[in-house]
């Protein structure tokens, strides 16, 4: 079961790249790498997910190195409105596999 | 097209009843899953639905906890005798198959559970 680490908080002022790396170093052959997004009082929402190399997508683009023991989500010109909990989420359901969110790194955006 | 929907928003009760909790998945999804979140904790994963089987109940907390699918799409979620540390928001969430395999879950808003 692979466990992720995330930095608790970041803080981030608008227009900057900002970049959260987690770390997964037992990840398993058969694990996507997933990001998830937080609003308070509302329920995650689903950003990007990988399995190696690099995905990119409207929102969000996620690094993934060779050996996947690690992967980074990159947040483009941040705005306030990006102020939010992001969780890795290393895993695939299934034989009794529980998906972890763990707390998340609370990104905080100012102007 | 409908989101995932839960009901009942808020729920307040007092310790040692029971309490029903509904998800309404998006049609179509055949898997669903049952999260709950602390105040300023992460999410709990509780338990996942491949169609009405739940192959992993070992999330539940406790046995006072249980959960049923029905009919491939309404879940409810069961907590006997609730007790205050049960006060959470329980989140509902479902993807067209089981995620991992290039899936996404979409979430529900949630039910904020509060045990006087």
């Amino acid at each position: 079961l692979a466990k992720t680490t995330q930095p608790i908080s970041m803080d981030s002022y608008e227009g900057q790249e900002v970049n959260i790396t987690c770390s997964h170093n037992n990840i398993a052959t058969n694990d996507y790498i997933t990001w998830y997004q937080q609003f308070p009082s509302q329920g995650p929402r689903f950003i990007i997910q990988g399995y190696k190399t690099k995905v990119t997508n409207e929102v969000a683009s996620l690094f993934i190195p060779a050996d996947r023991k690690s992967s980074t989500l990159s947040l483009p010109r941040v705005s306030l409105s990006d102020t939010a909990v992001y969780y890795c989420l290393v895993g695939v359901i299934g034989a009794g596999t529980a998906l972890i969110f763990g707390k998340g790194t609370t990104l905080s955006v100012s102007s | 097209g409908a989101g995932v929907s839960q009901s009942p928003s808020n729920k307040v009760t007092e310790k040692g009843k029971d309490v029903e909790l509904r998800c309404d998945p998006i049609s179509g999804h055949t898997a669903l899953y049952w999260y709950r979140q602390s105040l300023g904790q992460g999410l709990e994963f509780l338990i996942y639905f491949q169609g009405n089987s739940a192959p992993d109940k070992s999330g539940l907390p406790s046995d006072r906890f249980s959960a049923e699918r029905t009919g491939g799409s309404v879940s409810t979620l069961t907590i006997q005798r609730t007790q205050q540390e049960d006060s959470a928001v329980y989140l509902c969430a479902s993807s067209v198959r089981l995620a991992g395999t290039n899936n996404e879950q979409f979430f529900g808003p949630g039910t904020r559970l509060t045990v006087l």
